[in-house]
């Protein structure tokens, strides 16, 4: 695609359901990461993919965060009994190779601004 | 623990004038830094990318500097406009041996210009 597509833009969900964030990168980008920002808060690392697979989980912020990849394309944040504290926006970034380097420099969505009451 | 600091948090001035905004790191290993612009709604655009064996950046009217060794950024803005209305975010990439780390981001210069 032209560019990196996040859905829904908003979700709106009581405490205590789960949700479902999507992230569609870039066509033929094999790295995707995940980013949190909260209100008052700078942007958090959430999670890396390099293809299908995450090295390193310890950036989720609670085990109720998980994260998928499938075919090496689309991603899923999924939060499970969501909590008040878990209302910011996250947003998705995908790069061409998985490498600090001009062909890794990240592009952004627009992110999903998730709120739960 | 990788922070990244960015002053000042807020920035207001006339149109027309140069501005800087400034950026510090506490651990110098980085590998590279980048300067995003966030327009409010919607998401980062990266504006410039400095690798870490490198001084400096320029396009167009915006010119990014890197000391490493003192841990500092600066974006100087030149002959700024409306529409360089937005926050500016600064980020470092760490190198975690067998791949990327994800940014490590400072909270941000919210700028605005005055017409």
């Amino acid at each position: 695609g032209a560019g990196v597509s996040q859905s829904p833009s908003n979700k709106v969900t009581e405490k205590g359901k789960d949700v479902e964030l999507r992230c569609d990168p870039i066509s033929g980008h094999t790295a995707l990461y995940w980013y949190r920002q909260s209100l008052g808060q700078g942007l958090e690392f959430l999670i890396y993919f390099q293809g299908n697979s995450a090295p390193d989980k310890s950036g989720l912020p609670s085990d109720r965060f998980s994260a998928e990849r499938t075919g090496g394309s689309v991603s899923t944040l999924t939060i499970q009994r969501t909590q008040q504290e878990d209302s910011a926006v996250y947003l998705c970034a995908s790069s061409l190779v998985g490498l600090a380097g001009p062909q890794g420099i990240q592009y952004f969505g627009a992110g999903t601004r998730l709120s739960v009451l | 623990k990788q922070e990244v600091t960015q002053i000042p948090a807020a920035l207001s001035v006339p149109e027309g004038e140069n501005l800087v905004l400034n950026c510090s790191f506490t651990d110098s290993a980085i590998y590279n830094l980048q300067w995003f612009r966030q327009d409010p709604g919607k998401g980062l655009t990266s504006l410039l990318l400095i690798q870490s064996s490198q001084r400096e950046q320029t396009s167009g009217r915006l010119n990014a500097s890197l000391d490493k060794s003192s841990g500092r950024s600066t974006l100087y803005i030149a002959a700024s406009q409306p529409g360089d209305s937005a926050t500016y975010l600064c980020a470092v990439t760490m190198y975690s041996g067998g791949g990327a780390d994800g940014l490590t981001f400072g909270k941000g210069t919210h700028l605005i210009i005055q017409p």
